[in-house]
């Protein structure tokens, strides 16, 4: 069993809808979370960036954090196609050390 | 903040070759990474530089590959005697934040290794 688990997808979704992604892990020592995305052929764009277990609003995206359950999500609001991309759910350990542990991603597509 | 630059966003090279890649990270920030990514799977840690310091290394980074950041300032990722299994796209990502502080790290476009 990988530590971070994501569904690859594809996700197909029309024009407005509300999206969730979502990851699973295994280790309770990861602390922080983050979602990124990424356009075919360029680097991973920070989205979203959580600690506690709760809600976290930015525009569009929510970011929701469960750790009792080791379960994160990402609702996309309002969905467009610009919004088509992979969404990549990583998470760090509260260490000395910050390296990123990422899932499989899992690509989006929104058609108009 | 101009952002992570990496340097070649491409680069073709035949097995057994040398090939060396540059890092740019925002200027402000003493912390750098570089991961690596293959095709439809998330970045994979390699290894990690607070200021000029290589502090941790991943046991995907062999003894071909070989990082440094002079100065703390800019990074350089070599991979000497390429093999097939190389090819894949190598990020940088950077960060701000002192020993032990978890800052969110921010990447850039990559280079795309590809080898013949």
């Amino acid at each position: 069993q990988k530590e971070v688990e994501q569904d690859p997808g594809p996700l197909s979704v029309p024009e407005g809808a509300i999206v969730s992604l979502n990851c699973t892990y295994s280790n309770s020592a990861f602390q922080y979370f983050m979602w990124y995305r990424q356009y075919s052929r360029k680097g991973p764009e920070l989205l979203m960036y959580t600690y506690s277990s709760g809600n976290k609003e930015d525009g569009r995206f929510t970011a929701q954090v469960d750790k009792s359950s080791k379960y994160i999500s990402l609702f996309i609001r309002d969905s467009q196609p610009s919004d088509s991309a992979t969404y990549l759910c990583a998470m760090i350990m509260n260490s000395g050390y910050s390296t990123l542990t990422f899932g499989k991603g899992t690509m989006l597509l929104v058609s108009p | 903040d101009t952002g992570v630059s990496q340097n070649p966003r491409h680069k073709i090279t035949k097995r057994g070759q040398n090939v060396t890649f540059r890092c740019d990270p925002i200027s402000e920030h003493n912390r750098l990474y570089w991961y690596r990514q293959t095709l439809g799977q998330g970045p994979e840690f390699l290894t990690y530089f607070q200021n000029e310091a290589q502090l941790e290394k991943s046991r995907l980074l062999s003894d071909r590959f070989s990082a440094e950041r002079p100065k703390g300032s800019f990074s350089t990722l070599e991979i000497q005697r390429t093999e097939q299994g190389d090819s894949a796209m190598y990020l940088c990502a950077s960060s701000s934040g002192a020993t032990g502080g978890n800052q969110p790290q921010h990447f850039g476009d990559g280079t795309r290794l590809s080898i013949l």
